[in-house]
């Protein structure tokens, strides 16, 4: 069955720190994406990947970097992480092939103190 | 710009009761609309999809949706519900712009009293 997993699945850091959450699918997806979901928000679209070396920004991008290295691995780094980034991450994959549906990890609690 | 409605944040049920989870859109051009569960702690999993046709679509679980291009809205069903669908419920527009532009509502917290 195709998966994402997200590590780590609970992070603290602290303000100013650099705080790097991967993710990794066995999909052959394409697309990646991390999202951010917070209380009153829903989820909310920080960057998204169509295959390895490119990244592109979303919907809420500014504070985040992100990571393309492989068809299977993205990364979300915060280089100077601030408390208003604690929130939980969520990483899922995608095909437009296979019409729009997206497959999510199982999250990552971030708190940033 | 896509925008999700789901007008209800919490809906409380007993077991065995009918449900529906309601969500309205508003969009310019060709989408997919589709319902998302997610389980406490737990990523968000695919329900089910619509992109036309038949516009009730049958999902995983007993849950169904109704598309309703006059009322904008896409609602879920489900006819008798269980202890386990007890989760938060996404409704989602998105169209194929070279990748997947999801946009989602806020939720709808569903709780199925035993």
């Amino acid at each position: 069955e195709a998966a994402v997993t997200q590590s780590p699945r609970n992070k603290v850091a602290v303000t100013g720190g650099k705080v790097t959450l991967s993710c990794n699918q066995t999909n052959n997806h394409n697309n990646m994406y991390w999202y951010r979901q917070d209380t009153g928000h829903g989820l909310r679209l920080i960057h998204y990947s169509y295959g390895a070396g490119s990244t592109e920004k979303g919907d809420i991008p500014d504070g985040y970097k992100a990571s393309r290295p492989s068809q299977e691995n993205f990364s979300l780094i915060l280089e100077l992480a601030t408390p208003s980034q604690t929130s939980v991450y969520f990483c899922a994959s995608g095909d437009v092939l296979e019409g729009d549906t997206l497959y999510f990890g199982a999250g990552t609690r971030l708190s940033v103190l | 710009t896509q925008t999700v409605s789901q007008s209800d944040a919490h809906v409380t049920v007993f077991e065995g009761d009918s449900v529906e989870l309601r969500c309205n859109y508003s969009y310019g051009g060709s989408i997919y609309l589709s319902w998302y569960i997610q389980h406490h702690g737990r990523g968000l999993q695919f329900l089910l999809k619509y992109y036309s046709g038949n516009p009730v679509v049958q999902g995983v679980n007993g849950f169904e949706a109704e598309f309703s291009k006059s009322d904008s809205s896409f609602h879920l069903r489900k006819a008798s519900v269980h202890w386990s669908d007890s989760a938060v419920y996404f409704c989602a527009v998105s169209q194929n712009t070279g990748y997947q532009n999801f946009y989602f509502g806020k939720g709808t917290s569903l709780t199925v009293i035993p």
